[in-house]
């Protein structure tokens, strides 16, 4: 078991670039989730997956923002022309249907500013 | 709606003292709890969860946290706590919600609350 990974670590991008971040689940979790964490606040919920189903979405999941999960395994999350807005930490998370009631583990972020 | 607060956003404390990480919760429904920490540029490590059963839970590191249903809160707390303790302490709480077929638990985080332990 080799945790949550998320690639890259860092992004420095200029406004109006397209960015895109990886995440990779712990192997046999079925669940995927994404938040966004900026500066002197807790992480906000983003988007759910259940394989390769996306089954929610945040209303901060502005039309700019789209997620995959194409296989059920890793998931991509890309931003469309980022804004300085946009500059956050990124937290992906996965967990199993029903081991310890969906409990998500974390992966180390991808932490995006944009100049 | 579902909320979580954080009563200090800061807590600096000596090290070997004791401490705690003060939470409160508000929620219409049933809960599970949980205390993440997050470490300098680092994602959220999970140090304890309160899924049902005896109110006092047992996490890593040392750290504890006692689930009081009426008083919704669920603090943390540490007997003596290490340099190594000071990092960003995140409590969150999980509802089970219906999505596409699904029911999964959505975590919803507080504020976070930065514990700095001094020599």
């Amino acid at each position: 078991d080799t945790g949550v990974s998320q690639d890259p670590r860092h992004k420095i991008t200029k406004r109006g670039q397209n960015v895109t971040f990886r995440c990779d689940p712990i192997s046999e979790h079925n669940r995927l989730y994404w938040y966004r964490q900026t500066l002197g606040q807790g992480p906000e919920f983003l988007t759910y997956f259940q394989n390769e189903a996306q089954l929610e979405k945040s209303r901060l999941l502005s039309d700019r923002f789209s997620a995959e999960r194409p296989k059920g395994s890793f998931s991509t999350l890309e931003i469309q022309r980022t804004e300085q807005g946009d500059s956050a930490m990124y937290l992906c998370a996965s967990s199993l249907t029903g081991a310890n009631t969906d409990t998500q583990y974390f992966g180390p972020g991808t932490r995006l500013t944009v100049l | 709606a579902q909320s979580v607060t954080q009563l200090d956003s800061q807590v600096p404390v000596f090290e070997e003292a004791p401490v705690e990480l003060r939470c409160n919760y508000s929620s219409s429904v049933s809960v599970y709890l949980f205390w993440y920490v997050q470490y300098p540029n680092q994602g959220l490590q999970l140090l304890l969860k309160y899924l049902s059963g005896s109110t006092l839970v047992k996490g890593i590191n040392g750290f504890e946290a006692e689930f009081n249903k009426s008083q919704t809160s669920f603090h943390l707390r540490k007997p003596s706590v290490h340099i190594s303790d000071t990092a960003e302490y995140f409590c969150a709480v999980s509802v089970r919600v219906h999505a596409g077929g699904t029911s999964y638990g959505k975590l919803t985080f507080g504020q976070g609350t930065i514990l700095t332990v001094h020599p």
